[in-house]
């Protein structure tokens, strides 16, 4: 079974450029993460996705972030203008109910780095 | 809110020695706990789990047991290798829901 899979791995852009990042999810899995990874801490919940509509995205800086799922499949997650701040690794997750939990599956991520 | 706290790293040990980190969450109602571990230019992976007080998750050798008096999912080992040599992060997600609320992360390094 294949992973999540994400591209680009590694982007560098200067402050005030804008990027995208990619997600394919594992296939039949209804719902989809997108993450914020701070060197040196947790990841944080971006927005979550079930199918293609919006379940939570209470944590996202939506002045400068957005996030679409179409089709309910594939996602990208797009911030615009970055700042110095949103350097992180970005990290893509998908899950499926089994027996009532939601294991989380992710994939390998996109280090940002801002200069 | 819910929130996870885990003992700051990193913590350094030698082969076969045996490793606790600590992990206590702050939630209502009964939430799912999880340990997911991060090696080394890789993505996160779940270690192990569980759903209920008094579970207990278990995994290439890696065990925690979810205390719901203490609030408390602390993971051990009892004979680490240099391969277990990652970052650990601790999480949980509510009773109802699965957002993932994770631990700031816990560097373990093992020497030979």
């Amino acid at each position: 079974e294949a992973g999540v899979a994400q591209s680009p791995r590694y982007k560098i852009i200067e402050k005030r450029q804008s990027v995208a990042f990619w997600c394919n999810p594992i296939s039949g899995h209804a719902t989809l993460y997108w993450y914020q990874q701070i060197l040196g801490q947790g990841p944080k919940l971006l927005i979550q996705f079930q199918n293609n509509g919006v379940v939570d995205d209470s944590q996202l800086p939506k002045d400068r972030f957005s996030a679409e799922r179409l089709k309910g499949v594939d996602s990208t997650l797009k911030i615009q203008p970055a700042k110095l701040e949103d350097s992180a690794v970005y990290l893509c997750a998908s899950s499926l109910e089994q027996g009532g939990t939601y294991e989380q599956y992710f994939g390998p991520g996109t280090r940002l780095t801002v200069t | 809110g819910n929130s996870v706290t885990q003992m700051e790293g990193p913590v350094t040990l030698s082969e076969e020695a045996f490793l606790t980190i600590n992990c206590t969450y702050t939630a209502t109602g009964y939430p799912s706990l999880f340990w997911y571990v991060q090696y080394p230019g890789e993505g996160l992976q779940l270690l192990l789990k569980a759903t209920k007080a008094d579970d207990k998750g278990s995994n290439k050798g890696f065990e925690a047991t979810y205390r719901k008096e203490t609030t408390s999912f602390h993971l051990e080992k009892g004979s680490v290798q240099v391969s277990d040599s990652a970052v650990y992060f601790c999480a949980l997600s509510p009773a109802a829901g699965n957002k993932l609320t994770f631990g700031g992360g816990t560097r373990v390094l093992v020497k030979p």
